[in-house]
């Protein structure tokens, strides 16, 4: 089946503005992260659901960030008045259930730049 | 709270070669899981292996082999019969067993290959 897909790929903001990242997981795959690259950095944890619950969102940054994945399946990543050191790649993840070693998919990231 | 720890932020090696790549992590926790992430330039990230904490043997697969010293601390990749698409960043991941499934990423290695 098809893997993780995000869109936009690429997203370009002028700083205040409100963007919103979508994220569609692998079907039928419980577990959704997202994930805050910045240039030449690791992938950061911001936010995980189990199917519908948001059962961590400890990474969150600031109140400014907000995710939610109404039924379960799809997600969206709102970042609200966005500023210049929100610029990063967005990393989504999806695994098929919790716990044990299973594997997360990563989708290919949308790049925000806000300028 | 856990860390992990990429000292070497590149490496090269000649088609064929080997090279082993360094990740070392900090926990106080006893049961966790240890991954290899490949992320090419197009930004998709793959997993490359995965080492259950609780196992003392070694992971393998195919050429990408790892080193596990668990009082160590020390979880390296070795990369066997290097191939020109084997060129991406590394990023050496921890999961805790307990709680959610996130992962805490290293700042990763480029690894260049040559011919």
């Amino acid at each position: 089946g098809a893997g993780v897909s995000q869109s936009p790929r690429y997203k370009v903001a002028k700083r205040g503005q409100d963007v919103a990242l979508r994220c569609d997981p692998i079907s039928g795959h419980v577990s959704l992260f997202w994930y805050q690259q910045a240039l030449g950095q690791g992938p950061e944890f911001l936010t995980y659901f189990q199917n519908e619950a948001q059962l961590d969102k400890s990474g969150l940054p600031s109140d400014r960030f907000f995710a939610e994945r109404p039924e379960g399946s799809v997600s969206t990543l709102k970042i609200q008045r966005t500023q210049q050191e929100d610029s990063a790649v967005y990393l989504c993840a999806s695994s098929l259930v919790q716990g044990a070693s299973y594997e997360q998919y990563f989708g290919p990231g949308t790049r925000l730049t806000v300028t | 709270a856990q860390t992990v720890t990429q000292s070497q932020p590149e490496m090269s090696v000649q088609e064929a070669e080997t090279v082993t790549l360094s990740c070392t992590y900090d926990t106080s926790e006893s049961d966790y899981y240890l991954f290899w992430y490949k992320q090419p330039p197009s930004r998709q990230m793959i997993l490359v292996i995965r080492q259950e904490a609780y196992k003392q043997q070694n992971a393998t697969e195919n050429r990408f082999s790892v080193n596990f010293q668990k009082a160590a601390k020390s979880f390296s990749l070795k990369i066997s019969d290097s191939q020109l698409g084997d060129a991406a960043m590394y990023f050496c991941a921890y999961r805790s067993a307990a709680g959610t499934d996130k992962l805490i990423f290293g700042t990763g290695t480029r690894l260049q290959v040559f011919p």
